[in-house]
């Protein structure tokens, strides 16, 4: 069971703007650790693509957006597009794991 | 540009021993600032977090794997090794090797293509 919750899916209309929430607590995201994002399309690996709570690495559009307040974080897709569905995972870390890293539940888009 | 790629047996018996290894390219296993880890995804499950491993040799694994795990790395080769003890089906899972890279706070930021093992007799 992951300490990272997460939506299991989330759905929209190709240019809408949809959000994925990742609640933790203050063993993990409350304490100061750094959330990631990765997307992982079907049949493919898993991308990195948001770091450090807010951080888009070369090439990833800027349709991808990252925030993190007290225990929880949120990815943020805007210009929704067909080639975004698929699954979105967070991760960070947690004290209570000593401080190894842990993955959320996972949420899946759909574009409608 | 850094590539990973697994390699090992697709099948495993039952309370035998899981030996997977991810092969690097395109860079030095040994680089500064760089861990190496393991990532499995069950069937229709989620992303787990297995270990990981500094070229120093210093290890970190999920405490609920801890006693079943050995992560190893062999700079010689540019490679580092996954061993996992004692399976069960529930052992069965895509597995991904994995760089954690400080450049991007610790995130994962070159994964393998993952291959399929299967625990079953």
């Amino acid at each position: 069971q992951s300490v990272l919750t997460q939506p299991p899916s989330v759905s929209g209309a190709p240019g809408q703007r949809v959000t994925i929430s990742c609640t933790g607590s203050s063993s993990n995201i409350g304490a100061g650790y750094d959330v990631h994002w990765y997307q992982h399309l079907p049949g493919t690996a898993p991308k990195l693509l948001i770091y450090g709570n807010n951080n888009r690495p070369s090439g990833v559009p800027d349709r991808f957006s990252g925030s993190k307040s007290g225990t929880s974080a949120s990815l943020a897709i805007s210009g929704l597009q067909a080639e975004d569905e698929g699954d979105y995972y967070c991760q960070s870390s947690d004290s209570r794991l000593s401080g190894h890293y842990v993955f959320g539940t996972g949420t899946k888009v759909t574009v409608l | 540009q850094v590539q990973l790629q697994e390699s090992g047996p697709g099948l495993v018996k039952p309370s035998e021993t899981l030996s997977l290894t991810c092969t690097v390219s395109g860079g030095s296993i040994s680089s500064s600032n760089n861990y190496w880890g393991w990532v499995r995804q069950p069937a229709g499950k989620g992303l787990e977090w297995i270990g990981r491993i500094y070229t120093s040799g210093s290890t970190d694994y999920n405490p609920s794997l801890k006693s079943r795990l050995t992560i190893s790395v062999d700079t010689s080769k540019n490679q580092f090794s996954l061993n996992l003890s004692s399976v069960t089906a529930a052992d069965t899972a895509v597995y991904y090797c994995a760089r954690v890279s400080s450049h991007y706070y610790y995130g994962v930021d070159v994964w393998g293509q993952g291959t399929t093992v299967t625990v079953s007799s």
